[in-house]
């Protein structure tokens, strides 16, 4: 089975402006979580996403929104892109819930200046 | 919501002695807690997880301990090898408030040969 791919890998921002990230996950995981990693805050969750519902939401501002379509793969878009917002995102997939076991994609890195 | 803290967060250790890395959770009802290994520049990986109905979980070198009294876990690492060396997160969940993974601030981890 292919793993949870996340694109792009990289990318550069300049603030204000808007940027969305793509995951798939894993063939038949309808679960998609993502993440924010930065070295001094270190993994915080997002949101995640089932049968393109919000199911869950973690304490971030409104500026941050994602979707998930039919096909489970997921995005999430930033807008107003903060200095702040300069992070590794990170998606992981799961089968049904957050507590199967989740496979995280190789994230995305991204750098607002 | 969910606090966790992990300690330490780093730790050296020579190739072949034993590592501990501990956590505590704040919400009493959580019931998942899974250990995740980042070696770097990658991404992180599932390692070992335990519900809250068990008191240990043993897979060849590792270990994880709960401790629901005292709202603790622990990860036990034996016989360490040097391709241990990585960032550990432990995460706690409580499935009956959505699934929402909160993660421990992370142990870099260091086995010198």
């Amino acid at each position: 089975k292919a793993g949870v791919t996340q694109t792009p890998r990289y990318l550069i921002k300049t603030r204000g402006q808007q940027v969305t990230l793509s995951c798939s996950p894993i063939s038949g995981h309808r679960s998609v979580s993502w993440y924010q990693q930065t070295p001094g805050q270190g993994l915080q969750f997002l949101f995640e996403y089932f049968s393109e519902t919000q199911r869950n939401k973690g304490n971030f501002p409104g500026r941050f929104s994602g979707r998930q379509f039919s096909n489970s793969r997921s995005e999430m878009n930033v807008s107003t892109l903060e200095l702040g917002d300069s992070a590794l995102y990170l998606c992981a997939s799961s089968l049904e819930q957050t507590w199967d076991e989740q496979y995280f994609g190789p994230g995305t890195r991204l750098t607002v200046t | 919501g969910e606090n966790v803290e992990q300690h330490p967060s780093t730790l050296s250790v020579q190739e072949g002695d034993s590592a501990v890395i501990k956590c505590t959770y704040s919400d009493s009802a959580s019931n998942y807690f899974p250990w995740y290994k980042q070696e770097l520049g990658k991404r992180p990986q599932l390692i070992i997880d335990i519900r809250s109905n068990v008191g240990e979980k043993k897979d060849q070198r590792i270990a994880v301990t709960l401790n629901k009294t005292a709202k603790h876990f622990s990860l036990h690492i034996t016989e360490t090898q040097p391709e241990d060396s990585a960032v550990y997160f432990c995460a706690a969940l409580n499935n009956n408030a959505g699934n929402m993974l909160t993660f421990g601030g992370g142990t870099r981890l260091m086995v010198k040969p």
